[in-house]
């Protein structure tokens, strides 16, 4: 069946570090793909999306290109902040709006 | 603004007691989902509705219930018969039909705690 296997955390940097938090996927079809970010006590808020191979979702300085060759879909952003600490998922939308979750990384930046 | 709308933010429960969270959202999607969300782990899937007045049980049902009586709305009942409900419950709902893919969005969530 359908799945997402994301890194696991958590993961600490400094500030101003490059940030990559990889994400695989298994899939029929042609899913898409997303990533999403949850601050502590908050619901999940969409960060980016990619719905075919090769495209490129990106928002707030973060970006994942949907990989279909290596069934991929990482998150990196060039310069983390501290206000980026958060808890991130990678998530597949398949056929019949069925969504599957990784189990979330969490991102501590330091200043 | 267009939104999902979960209440209460906190709710606590005694022993034996039923209590309802509401999920109410004005995106017009057809399709919801209730989740739940144990502290530092992901997502398990409750319960999910496709339209009105069909509803389909998820990984985690037993102990829950739920109604689709409009578009807009998706209660979610905790029962007695859940045993460790203590948890963070998240309502989402999702696009459908769309030509390049669809995409799921969460309310705030609303934190339950058996006292």
């Amino acid at each position: 069946g359908d799945s997402v296997t994301q890194m696991e955390g958590p993961v600490t940097l400094s500030e101003e570090a490059f940030l990559t938090i990889n994400c695989t996927y298994t899939a029929t079809g042609y899913p898409s793909l997303f990533w999403y970010v949850q601050y502590p006590g908050e619901g999940l808020q969409l960060l980016l999306k990619a719905t075919k191979a090769d495209d490129k979702g990106s928002n707030k300085g973060f970006e994942a290109t949907y990989r279909k060759e290596t069934t991929s879909f990482h998150l990196e952003k060039g310069s983390v902040q501290v206000s980026d600490s958060a808890v991130y998922f990678c998530a597949l939308g398949a056929a019949g709006n069925q969504f599957y979750f990784g189990t979330g990384t969490s991102l501590t930046v330091i200043p | 603004d267009g939104g999902i709308t979960q209440s209460p933010k906190y709710l606590f429960r005694k022993e034996g007691q039923n209590v309802t969270l509401s999920c109410e959202q004005n995106l017009n999607h057809d399709a919801m989902y209730w989740y739940r969300q144990d502290p530092g782990q992901g997502l398990r899937l409750i319960y999910y509705s496709q339209i009105v007045n069909d509803f389909q049980k998820g990984d985690i049902a037993e102990g829950y219930s739920v109604s689709r009586e409009k578009k807009e709305s998706f209660p979610l009942t905790v029962t007695s018969a859940q045993k460790n409900p203590t948890a963070f419950y998240l309502c989402a709902s999702s696009t459908t039909g769309g030509v390049s893919g669809n995409t799921i969005y969460f309310g705030e969530g609303s934190w339950l705690t058996v006292v």
